[in-house]
C-alpha cells in the first residue's frame, strides 16, 4: 500500500521570499516521487521527479526537491517565488513493487503575494 | 518533447447524449494510457488505465458501460461518456506514459472541461 500526504492545503508567500510545499509519502516499495503544477483550468505539468538517483531533485522552473528517506518526505522548494507560480501543486508517488498505481496527494494551492 | 493533446478542451452537451474525448501523444508512442477526473478544488481520480490492443481496466466504481476507452495505437486513446448526465460534468485528463509500469512518468494532457446540461 502507499499514499501521500501534502501537509498544507493553502501557502501563501510573498513574491521574491522562498517557497516550501511539502510532501510526505509512505511506500512498501522503492517509491518514485513526482511533483507536478496545475494552472487553472489546465492539465498537468511535470516539475521534476525522483527515480532512486540523487536525492537532490532539480526542476524547471528554479523548482527542486530533496528525498528524505528516514523522514519519508519529498518536500518542493523554490529560493525566490514569482508571481507566474501561483498554481496548484500535486505531489504524487509511484512504486515499483509490480503494477503499484500512482497515488496523486491532495494538492496544495500556492498563493503568492504582490 | 513528450507532449499530449486532448479534444476538444470543452464541450457542452445534452443530457443524454454521447461524447467522446481524444488523448494523443504527439511525439511518443505511448504503451499506457490513463484517464483521470477532476472535480471542483479536488485531486485527480483514476478512472481507468488503457493499454494498446488491450482491454482497459478501471478503477473501482469506475461504470465502465459508461465510459467506454479504446486505446486503437499507440498514439491514441478515446474516451467515450455515453449518456451523459449533469453529474457527469466535470474535468477529463489524461495522461500517457512510455513503458507499461506505473513507475514511469506520466505526461499529461491540458484536461477536456465537460458540461452537461
Amino acid at each position: 500500500a502507499q499514499s501521500v500526504t501534502q501537509l498544507d492545503s493553502h501557502v501563501s508567500v510573498s513574491e521574491g521570499t522562498p517557497v516550501l510545499l511539502r510532501c510526505n509519502y509512505s511506500s512498501s516499495y522503492s517509491p518514485s516521487l513526482f511533483w507536478y503544477v496545475q494552472h487553472p483550468n489546465k492539465g498537468l505539468q511535470l516539475l521534476l521527479k525522483y527515480t532512486s538517483a540523487a536525492t537532490l531533485v532539480k526542476g524547471i522552473n528554479g523548482f527542486e526537491a530533496e528525498f528524505k528517506k528516514s523522514e519519508t518526505s519529498f518536500h518542493l522548494t523554490k529560493p525566490s517565488a514569482h508571481m507566474s507560480d501561483a498554481a496548484e501543486y500535486f505531489c504524487v508517488v509511484s512504486s515499483s513493487g509490480g503494477y503499484q498505481k500512482v497515488t496523486f496527494g491532495t494538492g496544495t494551492k500556492l498563493q503568492v503575494i504582490p | 518533447g513528450a507532449v499530449v493533446s486532448q479534444h476538444p478542451s470543452r464541450v457542452i452537451c445534452k443530457s443524454g447524449t454521447s461524447v467522446k474525448i481524444e488523448c494523443r501523444s504527439l511525439d511518443f508512442q505511448a504503451t499506457t494510457m490513463f484517464w483521470y477526473r477532476q472535480f471542483p478544488k479536488q485531486s485527480l481520480m483514476l478512472m481507468a488505465t488503457s493499454n494498446e490492443g488491450s482491454k482497459a481496466t478501471y478503477e473501482q466504481g469506475v461504470e465502465k458501460d459508461k465510459f467506454l476507452i479504446n486505446h486503437a495505437s499507440l498514439t491514441l486513446s478515446t474516451l467515450t461518456v455515453t449518456s451523459a448526465h449533469p453529474e457527469d460534468s466535470s474535468f477529463y485528463i489524461c495522461s500517457a506514459s512510455l513503458t507499461s509500469g506505473y513507475t514511469d512518468t506520466q505526461y499529461f494532457g491540458p484536461g477536456t472541461r465537460l458540461t452537461v446540461l
